[in-house]
């Protein structure tokens, strides 16, 4: 199996533009999460699907983060309009069916918000 | 979910055993102790998970004593491809998907 595929591995972006990261889950696994990682504030669970459904998104930063999961194979997270302080490694990270069960994490995309 | 403290950085050398500890004073009935390890420029990566006594696999052992207010990670023999972070996470096991990551513990191996 390949992992947790994310896409881009990095991108730069300048401050107002829209931005996607995207994420293609281990095959079979039926919960799916989005991580950001900051010096400052280490590592967050932004949101979490089940079943491609969204569970909880209560560490969603504001209204200009949104992500949704279309199919069990796909996820993306959208920044519109990005900002500077979203300038932060983003994470994805599945795991293979209840929630408790272990998760497995991709290489993750590095943005930086000029 | 308990709160962790760990040390902030270790330093070993090639083939010694490490020893990297976490306090968890408040950690409740049903919570369980979980490490992960994360490489530069990549993703945390599940070591372990135990709830009490101790715990080992093919990378790591855990022990957490019966008061389980602390656990141990122990890493044998050392290799240079082991310098990492080290994250100790405590939280119930069953019905749980929030792994809330400390700051961590950076561990050095040195030739």
């Amino acid at each position: 199996d390949a992992g947790v595929i994310q896409s881009p591995r990095h991108e730069v972006t300048e401050m107002g533009q829209e931005v996607t990261l995207r994420c293609k889950p281990i095959s079979g696994h039926n919960s799916l999460f989005w991580y950001r990682q900051t010096m400052m504030r280490g590592l967050e669970l932004l949101i979490y699907f089940n079943n491609n459904v969204p569970i909880d998104d209560s560490g969603m930063p504001e209204d200009r983060f949104s992500a949704k999961m279309p199919n069990a194979s796909f996820s993306t997270l959208k920044i519109q309009p990005s900002e500077p302080r979203d300038s932060a490694v983003y994470f994805c990270a599945s795991s293979p069916d209840r929630a408790e069960d272990t998760q497995y994490f991709g290489p993750g995309t590095r943005l930086t918000v000029l | 979910l308990a709160k962790t403290t760990q040390p902030i950085s270790m330093d070993s050398y090639e083939g010694q055993e490490v020893n990297i500890t976490c306090s968890h004073n408040n950690i409740a009935t049903n919570d369980y102790i979980t490490w992960y390890q994360q490489f530069p420029s990549q993703g945390p990566r599940f070591i372990i998970q135990g709830y009490k006594t101790k715990v080992t696999n093919e990378v790591a052992s855990l022990f957490i004593p019966a008061d389980r207010k602390s656990s141990t990670l122990s890493l044998p023999r050392v290799s240079l491809s082991d310098t990492a972070v080290y994250y100790c996470l405590v939280g119930a096991s069953l019905n749980s998907y929030k792994l809330i990551f400390g700051s961590g513990t950076r561990l050095l191996v040195r030739p």
